[in-house]
């Protein structure tokens, strides 16, 4: 089956300081991935749209210029949080699909901690 | 924007009960996915729906997709300590310009009781 790889895991950073998570479709090509946020015990919120070698989409409400994201081949898209701040503290989760009648595979999430 | 509720948001059950968890969204969907996410990991796909009206079986789990398509749910017949979790709708929609986007519902989180 298709996988998604997500990396780091885990990190924490201090204030100010950038962070760049990668999201990598292992076995299929993606040229459209999504990035998500996850707050404790709610649900998955959209921040954007991936799209290989396009700009990305952002939902409304997201700061393009602190949620950096660059999908340069078909197989990684990265998502950098820059200047990060404890409110950018969150669990991020990308998603990829390989079909309209498959659903979508998520990679196993990146908690940040920024202190 | 487009908003996709479910129900409940908490259910405690004793271990062989059913379970169910209903999908609302406020606008018509293309077409829509169910998934699982156990407490510390990532959501898992279960299942799309497509047709009006389609219902869908995979063992002790039936999903069903409203008339409407702007609502569904998903019932477990008799659950065990594995189907602990939280259990997410996703509406996809379809633009104009071709675009997909899936919203997650609210998500409904199962706790069993051996």
């Amino acid at each position: 089956g298709a996988v998604v790889s997500q990396h780091p895991s885990r990190v924490i950073c201090k204030s100010g300081t950038s962070v760049k998570i990668e999201c990598r479709s292992l076995d299929f090509q993606a040229t459209t991935m999504f990035w998500y946020r996850q707050f404790p015990k709610q649900s998955l919120m959209l921040m954007a749209t991936s799209n290989e070698g396009s700009k990305a989409t952002y939902e409304q409400g997201v700061e393009k210029d602190k949620f950096l994201i660059n999908h340069a081949s078909l197989t990684l898209s990265t998502l950098t949080v820059t200047s990060a701040h404890p409110e950018d503290s969150s669990f991020y989760i990308c998603s990829a699909g390989q079909g309209a009648s498959d659903g979508y595979t998520f990679g196993s999430g990146t908690r940040l901690t920024v202190v | 924007g487009q908003q996709v509720m479910q129900i409940p948001q908490y259910q405690h059950v004793q271990e062989g009960e059913d379970f169910t968890t209903y999908c609302n969204s406020s606008t018509t969907l293309s077409n829509i996915q169910w998934y699982k996410q156990r407490p510390g990991g990532h959501p898992v796909f279960l299942i799309q729906l497509v047709k009006s009206g389609e219902v869908k079986k995979q063992k002790r789990l039936t999903f069903q997709f409203g008339e409407a398509k702007k609502n569904s749910s998903l019932h477990i017949t008799a659950t065990q300590t594995t189907d602990v979790g939280t259990y997410f709708c996703a509406g996809r929609k379809i633009s104009n310009f071709g675009n997909e986007k899936l919203t997650f519902g609210t998500g409904t989180r199962l706790t069993i009781i051996p």
